[in-house]
């Protein structure tokens, strides 16, 4: 079936970037999403990309996209103390239309 | 903005309690969904509805029921409450494809 896959911990100090990685099996998404949850919050759409495109940046966030492999990444520059969260990716847009596919989660630990 | 809100932040019920717990979204979406959320586990969807009094079940329905009587709420009933449904329970609702809105989320504890 459908899956998405992420790993559970990335730990990077303050300053750097941060790459969050994101697996996913259906080829015939339309879109695919990071979403961002803070301590003690609901989630948040962070960005999305259209699966005909490679790139999409915006401001500190770059997210790209290997349809090939069908990978998706999140890039966030210069890290921030306040970018400490669990980020989820998700996949949808497909017949399914109501419904996203869901990763486990990745939460970011900032080390200062 | 969107709103989607949550009637409790947190609850502590007992076992076999029937709990209910309410979203309520101002944006009139068709879409609503319940999700749980576990750590590890990510996201499991319980049940999600497209309409009014329509409903779908999701990943882990069971011991869930829901109620969608109007379009901007959809509750979600446990009926007899047990301690391996202690988790936090996240409500969205969405307009078609894709991004979803989410309510602030409801921790729940059964003791």
């Amino acid at each position: 079936g459908e899956d998405v896959e992420q790993s559970l911990f990335l730990s990077v100090r303050e300053g750097d970037s941060s790459v969050i990685n994101c697996t996913y099996t259906d080829s015939s998404s339309t879109y695919l999403y990071w979403y961002k949850q803070e301590p003690g919050a609901g989630l948040q759409l962070l960005t999305y990309i259209f699966s005909n495109m490679d790139m999409k940046q915006d401001q500190r966030l770059t997210v790209l996209l290997n349809k090939k492999d069908k990978h998706l990444s999140l890039r966030i520059a210069d890290t921030q103390t306040g970018d400490s969260a669990i980020y989820f990716c998700a996949e949808g847009g497909t017949d399914s239309n109501y419904q996203l596919i869901w990763g486990a989660g990745t939460k970011l630990i900032i080390k200062p | 903005d969107v709103k989607v809100t949550q009637s409790s932040r947190y609850l502590v019920k007992r076992t076999g309690e029937k709990v209910f717990l309410e979203c309520v979204q101002d944006m009139d979406h068709e879409n609503m969904f319940w999700y749980r959320q576990d750590p590890g586990l990510g996201l499991r969807l319980i049940y999600f509805s497209y309409d009014v009094k329509m409903k779908e079940k999701g990943d882990i329905p069971e011991g869930y029921s829901v109620s969608r009587e109007k379009k901007e709420r959809f509750s979600l009933i446990l009926e007899s409450a047990s301690t391996n449904q202690t988790s936090m329970y996240l409500c969205a609702s969405s307009s078609g494809q894709g991004e979803a809105f989410f309510g602030q989320g409801t921790r729940l504890t059964v003791v």
